[in-house]
C-alpha cells in the first residue's frame, strides 16, 4: 500500500507570502495529523481530522494556519502570511483507528521562510 | 517542564554491542509509550509501542516501562551500523490521537 505522501517535500519562501502544503494519507485511514518541527525542538502537534472534521486543533499556533480536509481525503495547511519562525519540517500522519497502536507518517516538507 | 525527557545524545556503540536508549515523561496521565526512529530527512517510523509496566520484546528490541518511575527505554540488541539514526519517544496523555515526543536521541554504531 502507498504510504503517506506529502507535497512539496522543499519550500523556501519569503516572508509574508502564502504557502500551502499538501498531505495525502494513507487511503482508508480517516484519522490525519499534522505534526511540525521548528528548529532544535520536539515535534509537536498541530491538529487532527477524523474525516473531513476537526477533531482538536489545540496544536495550531496562531490563525495565519488554516488546515482543511475536504471530502476527507488529502488535507492541507496553509501558512497566510508565512513569518520567519514558521520555518520547519511540518509532518504529516495518519490511522485507520485512533492512534492507539501509533500512526504512519509521511517524509515531511521542509518550509524555510527567509 | 517538558512532557518528555531524552539526552540527545550523540550516543555510541559498538556495532554487536546492546545499546539503552531512555526516556521519562512527566505527566502521571500517560496511557502509551511509543519508539520511533528517523533517518535523516526520513519519516519517522514506528518500532514498538507499549502499555503495560515490564517488558515487551519485538526481535532485537525490547521496551522497558516502569510507570512508578515515569520512565521509558528501549534497548537495542545486537546494534548494527543500520541502526544508527535518531529515536524519538512519544507518549500519549489521556487521548490516543495526540503525541508528545522527545527531542530524539542520536544514535552511532561504529562498525
Amino acid at each position: 500500500e502507498a504510504g503517506v505522501t506529502q507535497f512539496p517535500s522543499h519550500s523556501v519562501i519569503e516572508k509574508g507570502q502564502t504557502v500551502t502544503l499538501r498531505c495525502d494519507p494513507i487511503s482508508g485511514h480517516d484519522n490525519l495529523y499534522w505534526y511540525r518541527r521548528v528548529m532544535g525542538k520536539e515535534i509537536k502537534f498541530l491538529l487532527h481530522f477524523v474525516k473531513e472534521s476537526k477533531q482538536d486543533e489545540s496544536g495550531m499556533p496562531n490563525n495565519r494556519f488554516l488546515a482543511e480536509r475536504t471530502g476527507g481525503t488529502y488535507s492541507t495547511l496553509k501558512v497566510q502570511p508565512a513569518e520567519l519562525e514558521d520555518s520547519g519540517v511540518y509532518f504529516c500522519a495518519s490511522s485507520y483507528g485512533q492512534g492507539r497502536d501509533g500512526y504512519t507518517f509521511g517524509s515531511g516538507t521542509r518550509l524555510t521562510v527567509v | 517542564q517538558k512532557e518528555v525527557e531524552q539526552n540527545s545524545g550523540p550516543l555510541s556503540v559498538p556495532e554487536g554491542a546492546i545499546a539503552s536508549l531512555n526516556c521519562t515523561y512527566s505527566d502521571r496521565g500517560s496511557q502509551s509509550f511509543f519508539w520511533y526512529r528517523q533517518y535523516s530527512g526520513k519519516s519517522p517510523e514506528l518500532i514498538m509501542f507499549i502499555y503495560s509496566n515490564g517488558d515487551k520484546e519485538d526481535g532485537r528490541f525490547t521496551a522497558q516501562l516502569n510507570k512508578a518511575s515515569q520512565y521509558v527505554s528501549l534497548l537495542i540488541r545486537d546494534s548494527q551500523p543500520s541502526d544508527s539514526a535518531t529515536y524519538l519517544c512519544a507518549v500519549n496523555i489521556y487521548n490516543f490521537n495526540k503525541f508528545y515526543f522527545g527531542s530524539g536521541t542520536k544514535l552511532n554504531v561504529k562498525p
